[in-house]
């Protein structure tokens, strides 16, 4: 597609339940990252993606959360057993495989948790 | 850990004025240094980016600047619009693709 694409673009859930966000990040780009951000905080960096390597995993914040990616394209940001604190809005980006590159992001996925 | 901030954290200006945005960090080791501008309920928009060994980009009406000894970036907006208005970010990397972001600075510029 032209951009990165999210979705759920929002989604609001149960304390305790698990929900899984999707993103689609832009053709032929091998980086894929996602952040969040929460209200009034800046953006933390949770997990990072390029090609076949393993990931960056340094930035999630429990492990409630887990990522993965299919097939070196979509990938899958898991939270399980939600609680409120992880109300935020979780943004997806990627970038082409030459580190340095500008770095695109999606709309992001609203979660709210009550 | 890198720890970047932007001042000021709000901004008003008038229609047609030029303006300075500052965004300051920690660790001057950094492989590049982004800008980014982000408008309520959207993600982020990529302004510029500034490798460690340039000094500056422009991008029409606008320049980033980067001095990496002092750990300072300055985004100049010439002439500035309302269509300007949104939160502007300023997010450096260390390793070349995890960014550090700084809270932002929101503008708003009246007609």
């Amino acid at each position: 597609g032209a951009g990165v694409s999210q979705s759920p673009s929002n989604k609001v859930t149960e304390k305790g339940k698990d929900v899984e966000l999707r993103c689609d990040p832009i053709s032929g780009h091998t980086a894929l990252y996602w952040y969040r951000q929460s209200l009034g905080q800046g953006l933390e960096f949770l997990i990072y993606f390029q090609g076949n390597s393993a990931p960056d995993k340094s930035g999630l914040p429990s492990d409630r959360f887990s990522a993965e990616r299919t097939g070196g394209s979509v990938s899958t940001l898991t939270i399980q057993r939600t609680q409120q604190e992880d109300s935020a809005v979780y943004l997806c980006a990627s970038s082409g495989h030459n580190s340095g590159n500008t770095i695109y992001f999606g709309e992001g996925s609203w979660l709210t948790v009550v | 850990k890198q720890e970047v901030t932007q001042i000021p954290a709000a901004l008003s200006v008038p229609e047609g004025e030029n303006l300075v945005l500052n965004c300051s960090f920690t660790d001057s080791a950094i492989y590049n240094l982004q800008w980014f501008r982000q408008d309520p309920g959207k993600g982020l928009t990529s302004l510029l980016l500034i490798q460690s060994s340039q000094r500056e980009q422009t991008s029409g009406r606008l320049n980033a600047s980067l001095d990496k000894s002092s750990g300072r970036s300055t985004l100049y907006i010439a002439a500035s619009q309302p269509g300007d208005s949104a939160t502007y970010l300023c997010a450096v990397s260390n390793s070349g693709y995890a960014l550090n972001f700084g809270k932002g600075t929101s503008l708003l510029v009246t007609p």
